[in-house]
């Protein structure tokens, strides 16, 4: 069975704060997407990985770094935590061929930064 | 660049109204997905589209792809409890997806 699983489902932290959100698939997957999630606007995608060591930014890069150093690992790093970046994070993978292919959601992390 | 609208962004129906929420991209798209996510939980895969006109069916929910795969539909028959969530189309976009904002169904027992 599909399994995607992320570090923390609740997170709290504060300002100026490293921050490292972990993300790990067991399917064996190229493909890894960072999306945030905020009410009203939908997913917008972060940063996201075709391949180890490999990074792209997504829509929404600034403030955030990943890294990729495992293929079933893709790391989220926030360097210094800021209030707007309370949000959920939701990490995806999908199977090689291209993001045509079905997104497997983890369970997300919720932070809060204070 | 490629964008994904979807309306409505909220809907509010009575248990066993229908439900239907609509998605289009600013460019033709080689394939559609939809996802659905429960409150509290993740997006969930639902199906993918990929050939113009394409109408497929699970059980009470009917997607349809437009003919000029600029557009499809989610189409919920007879609503009930469980359809609660927000519903997501997706569209790729350069190696990645786009996905609309979500519709945002909930159902009035």
């Amino acid at each position: 069975d599909v399994k995607v699983t992320q570090s923390s489902r609740y997170l709290v932290k504060r300002t100026g704060e490293k921050v490292f959100l972990e993300c790990v698939q067991d399917m064996d997957h190229e493909n890894m997407f960072w999306y945030r999630q905020d009410p009203g606007l939908g997913l917008r995608l972060i940063y996201f990985s075709y391949d180890v060591k490999m990074k792209e930014k997504g829509d929404i890069p600034e403030g955030y770094s990943v890294s990729r150093e495992k293929k079933e690992r893709f790391s989220l790093i926030l360097e210094s935590a800021s209030t707007n970046q309370t949000s959920m994070y939701l990490c995806a993978s999908s199977a090689p061929g291209g993001s045509t292919d079905t997104q497997y959601f983890g369970p997300g992390t919720r932070l809060t930064v204070l | 660049g490629q964008q994904v609208m979807q309306i409505p962004q909220y809907q509010h129906v009575q248990e066993g109204e229908d439900f239907t929420t609509y998605c289009n991209s600013s460019t033709t798209l080689s394939n559609i997905q939809w996802y659905k996510q429960r409150p509290g939980g993740h997006p969930v895969f639902l199906i993918q589209l990929v050939k113009s006109g394409e109408v497929k069916k699970q059980k009470r929910l009917t997607f349809q792809f437009g003919e000029a795969k600029k557009n499809s539909s989610l189409h919920i028959t007879a609503t009930q409890t469980t359809d609660v969530g927000t519903y997501f189309c997706a569209g790729p976009r350069a190696g990645k997806s786009t996905f609309g904002d979500g519709t945002t169904l909930t159902v009035k027992p």
